[in-house]
């Protein structure tokens, strides 16, 4: 069955640090991978997206990701950190000919001002 | 444009009662998601619909759990008997197009199993 990664639970860092979560997966096949954040209070929306084409993919506010496929991984990453940057981060797959969906245990990101 | 609406945002039942949720999607999106989501663990997928059609329910356990989305718009979970194991945060998602599409969330309903 299909798994996803997401090593780092509980991530602290001041402002203007850079950033790097991880995130893994273990399907072989043809990916689609997925980033969503929670922000305090609201609900999961969409951070950015990997289909096919350039790996390297750019999201809302700041934030890339980058797809390795020899590495099984799509990690997401932003040089520079805000205080509004505090949220839980998921990553999400989705793999299969019924393109179903694993979502990561998720990493909270909190950010010291 | 309204998002996802679920109803309702908390609900603190006895086991062994029976409890629904109600989920109304964004508008025009024909795939609908429902999700599990315990504590510190990311959002599990319970039951996925294409219009009316549940198209992947592996994951619901179906002794206690069904679901129903009459006309492909809205959809209704229900759990009957709960059990104290089903205190979670139930999430529902609409995609305006089958996976993958990015999917939008509602507030989703805490379930406290007393």
């Amino acid at each position: 069955a299909q798994s996803v990664s997401q090593h780092n639970h509980h991530v602290i860092l001041s402002e203007a640090a850079s950033l790097e979560l991880g995130c893994n997966y273990s399907y072989g096949g043809t990916v689609n991978l997925f980033w969503y954040v929670q922000y305090p209070g609201q609900h999961l929306q969409l951070l950015l997206k990997y289909f096919s084409g350039d790996p390297l993919v750019k999201g809302i506010k700041g934030f890339e990701a980058e797809f390795i496929k020899s590495k099984f991984s799509f990690n997401l990453r932003k040089p520079s950190v805000q205080w509004s940057d505090t949220a839980e981060y998921f990553c999400a797959v989705h793999s299969g000919g019924y393109q179903k969906v694993t979502f990561g245990t998720g990493t909270k990101l909190q950010v010291i001002p | 444009e309204a998002g996802v609406v679920q109803s309702p945002r908390y609900k603190i039942i006895e086991k062994k009662q029976p409890v629904a949720f109600w989920c109304n999607p964004i508008s025009g999106h024909n795939t609908l998601y429902w999700y599990l989501q315990n504590l510190g663990q990311g959002p599990e997928l319970l039951i996925r619909y294409e219009n009316e059609e549940a198209v992947d329910d592996s994951q619901l356990p179906k002794d206690r759990f069904s679901a129903e989305r009459l006309k492909g718009v809205d959809s209704t979970l229900k759990i009957q008997p709960a059990e104290l194991g089903d205190s979670a945060v139930y999430l529902c998602a609409s995609s305006s197009r089958a996976p993958p599409d990015t999917q939008y969330f509602g507030p989703g309903t805490r379930l406290t199993v007393l």
